[in-house]
C-alpha cells in the first residue's frame, strides 16, 4: 500500500527550526515529484513547497514566496524520505504539514502539471513564545 | 487571497446535484491540468479529479470534473450525506512557478 507518514512537528519559538521528515512506503519516492502543503487553524490549503522527481527536472525545488530563503525541501532516497527544513520560523507558519507525492516526477515549467494523488496525514507545527 | 476563486460555501438535499466553481487565470487554469480534492476534517486530503476530469480508481462516478477557458467545475450528483466536506481545486500557475489552491468550499448537506 503506497503510504505517507509524515513526522517532526510540534511546539517551536518564533524566529526557532524544525525539519519535517516525510516517510514513503509501498513506492519509490525519487520516482515522482514531491510537495509539502499546509492548512494554516481555520484556513484553506496553502502549497509550500515542491520538489522535481527523477529525470530533468530531478533537484529542481520551488517555493511559495513567504517561506522562500527559510524553508528547504530535500530528498534522502536511500531512506525513501521527503524533508522539509524550516528557519526563522514565524507565528503565521502554524499549522497542520502534509506531504503529498504527485502522479508523475516531472514538476515545474516545461512539463504537463501532474498534481498530487497520495497524501499523508500531517503533523503540526505551532510556533509560539 | 487565493489566486483560485471559490464560493467559499455550497448546499443542497440529499439526491440533488451541487456544483462548485474554479475561477482562475491564463497562467493557472488557461493552461495547466486542474485536480480536485476533498478533504474531511481531521483525515487526509482525498484526489477526487485529475487532469480536468478524470476520476481514480474508488472515486464514485457521482463526481465530474470539466474546464472551460480560465475556469473549472466540480460537479456532485445524487448527493449523499458523507459528501459533506470542504472541497478545493488546484493547479500550477506558469507566473508563481508553483501549486496553488482555490481557498475552499464547504459542502453542507442538508
Amino acid at each position: 500500500e503506497v503510504q505517507l507518514l509524515e513526522s517532526g512537528g510540534g511546539l517551536v519559538r518564533p524566529g526557532g527550526s524544525l525539519r519535517l521528515s516525510c516517510a514513503a512506503s509501498g513506492f519509490t519516492s525519487v520516482n515522482f515529484a514531491m510537495t509539502w502543503v499546509r492548512q494554516r487553524p481555520g484556513k484553506g490549503l496553502e502549497w509550500v513547497a515542491g520538489t522535481g522527481g527523477r529525470g530533468d527536472s530531478y533537484g529542481r525545488t520551488f517555493y511559495t514566496d513567504s517561506v522562500k530563503g527559510r524553508f528547504t525541501i530535500s530528498r534522502d532516497n536511500s531512506m525513501n524520505t521527503l524533508y522539509l527544513q524550516m528557519n526563522n520560523l514565524r507565528g503565521e507558519d502554524t499549522a497542520v504539514y502534509y506531504c503529498a507525492k504527485h502522479l508523475a516526477s516531472g514538476l515545474g515549467p516545461g512539463y504537463y502539471f501532474y498534481g498530487m494523488d497520495v497524501w499523508g496525514q500531517g503533523t503540526t507545527v505551532t510556533v509560539s513564545s | 487571497q487565493s489566486v483560485l476563486t471559490q464560493p467559499p460555501s455550497a448546499s443542497g438535499t440529499p439526491g440533488q446535484r451541487v456544483t462548485v466553481s474554479c475561477s482562475g487565470s491564463s497562467s493557472n487554469i488557461g493552461s495547466n491540468y486542474v485536480y480536485w480534492y476533498q478533504l474531511v476534517a481531521g483525515t487526509a486530503p482525498k484526489l477526487l479529479i485529475y487532469k480536468n476530469n478524470q476520476r481514480p480508481s474508488g472515486v464514485p462516478d457521482r463526481f465530474s470534473g470539466s474546464t472551460s477557458g480560465t475556469s473549472a467545475s466540480l460537479a456532485i450528483s445524487g448527493l449523499q450525506s458523507e459528501d459533506e466536506a470542504d472541497y478545493y481545486c488546484a493547479t500550477w500557475d506558469d507566473r508563481l512557478n508553483g501549486v496553488v489552491f482555490g481557498g475552499g468550499t464547504k459542502l453542507t448537506v442538508l
